[in-house]
């Protein structure tokens, strides 16, 4: 079956410091992939959707971006926080057919001080 | 207008209850749509597929209508672990989707 791993599940990083999230699949070939960021009470704002290696494209302008240097492997990056960016991160897959539900990570949040 | 809008809620219902929650949406052209259960603090969880014009999976029914472009859920027999937040989605043509900010549910002893 099919497993998404995404770490770490906390980090307090200080504003201005860099940051990388990294996410991988296991149990499938050729995914999509996403990145989701969840303000507080707020609903999923997707950032970045992959579907294959090296190709990623951008949802919304910001400081973050995102690579995909293997099938499986996401990772979500930023040389500099802000502290805007503190939020609940999500990664997710889905398979490489059009219409299918996103599967999601257990989540990292991150705090910005 | 949002591609995806639900009540906020809070639904507050009794143990037993049966609740439904309706999720409107824009652009007719989406052919697919789920309905995702989030716990606080956790990653959003599929719930149910909704393809074509409806399905049931237990106590949970989702129907889809196409024509005043809204689906909704119900859930029958409300158990106190059903107490989430939960997510209307609809495709958005190829691999991505739209989530709806979500509808809150408490369920009460």
């Amino acid at each position: 079956s099919q497993t998404i791993h995404q770490w770490p599940a906390t980090l307090v990083q200080p504003v201005g410091s860099p940051l990388s999230l990294e996410c991988t699949v296991e149990g499938t070939s050729n995914p999509n992939l996403y990145w989701y960021r969840q303000a507080a009470g707020r609903g999923l704002q997707l950032l970045f959707y992959s579907v294959g290696i090296g190709q990623i494209s951008s949802e919304v302008p910001q400081n973050l971006s995102a690579s995909r240097p293997q099938d499986r492997q996401f990772i979500l990056s930023s040389k500099k926080l802000l502290l805007s960016d503190s939020g609940f991160y999500l990664c997710a897959w889905s398979t490489g057919l059009s219409n299918q539900p996103q599967h999601f990570g257990d989540g990292t949040r991150l705090s910005i001080l | 207008r949002k591609e995806v809008e639900q009540d906020p809620g809070p639904f507050n219902v009794p143990e037993g209850a049966t609740v439904a929650f309706n999720c409107t949406y824009s652009n007719s052209a989406s052919q697919s749509f789920f309905w995702y259960r989030q716990d606080c603090r956790k990653e959003p969880k599929l719930l149910m597929s909704v393809y074509s014009s409806g399905n049931e999976d237990g106590r949970f029914t989702a129907q889809l209508n196409r024509a005043s472009q809204y689906i909704s859920l119900l859930i029958r027999d409300s158990k106190l672990s059903d107490s989430a937040t939960y997510l209307c989605v609809k495709g958005a043509g190829g691999f991505k989707t739209i989530f709806g900010a979500g509808t809150r549910l408490f369920v009460k002893a």
